[in-house]
């Protein structure tokens, strides 16, 4: 399986402010995703990111609130825009083999907005 | 709509004790079924899954799970507890036909393990 590296492990922002989110995978994967985790909850798929194409967001996550970059098979960032706390979470990101049976995740971004 | 629910949000079992963690999924077709333990503040460790054939799969640290389509079943198991498998359990799935990389997620069952 994939490994991925994902920093930072944690930030506390500012009110306002955006906190970029990077994934860096040590294997060309086919599909990456993000997730987020808030406190005490399970996970929730933001966004499937492709490599040379529009990320794909779910039902209650968009764009420019999350902006997502994919410039190649082994990278991609997420951007957490104009923070609140209640963006106050964990997020993950994810990458899948190709046959889409292992998926492997990212040791997490813990973030606190205040 | 397709769901995974996890029996229990909280589980607490002795050291040495037998370990299950319930799992069950909404679909009459069956999806590729996964458990994850998450440690405290750190990621996601995918501890095994199912895809295809045998339904009694073994993971790591000593856990299996068996897929039981009659019961939409993908129970997790641990003969005897350890301190260190104090943690966050999630079970997810995978339906056919939706999105590729939908990792539907249950709730979470939180496992304590006392001395």
């Amino acid at each position: 399986s994939a490994v991925i590296s994902q920093k930072p492990s944690r930030d506390i922002c500012q009110r306002g402010t955006s906190l970029t989110i990077q994934c860096q995978v040590d294997s060309q994967v086919t599909m990456m995703f993000w997730y987020r985790q808030q406190p005490g909850q399970s996970l929730t798929l933001i966004a499937t990111a492709n490599q040379g194409s529009e990320a794909t967001y779910e039902s209650g996550f968009v764009i420019d609130k999350f902006p997502i970059s994919r410039p190649n098979l082994t990278f991609s960032t997420l951007t957490v825009s104009n923070m609140s706390p209640e963006d106050s979470s964990i997020y993950l990101c994810s990458a899948s083999d190709s046959r889409g049976y292992g998926y492997t995740f990212g040791s997490g971004t813990r973030l606190t907005v205040v | 709509a397709q769901s995974v629910t996890q029996l229990g949000s909280h589980v607490s079992v002795s050291e040495g004790a037998l370990v299950l963690l319930r799992c069950n999924y909404s679909s009459s077709v069956p999806p590729y079924l996964f458990w994850y333990v998450q440690y405290p503040n750190q990621g996601l460790q995918l501890l095994l899954k199912y895809t295809t054939g045998a339904t009694l799969v073994k993971g790591i640290n000593g856990f299996e799970a068996e897929f039981k389509k009659s019961e939409t079943s993908f129970h997790l198991t641990k003969p005897s507890a350890h301190m260190s498998d104090a943690a966050e359990y999630f079970c997810a799935v995978i339906y056919y036909g939706g999105s590729q990389g939908n990792l539907i997620f249950g709730k979470g069952t939180k496992l304590s393990v006392k001395p």
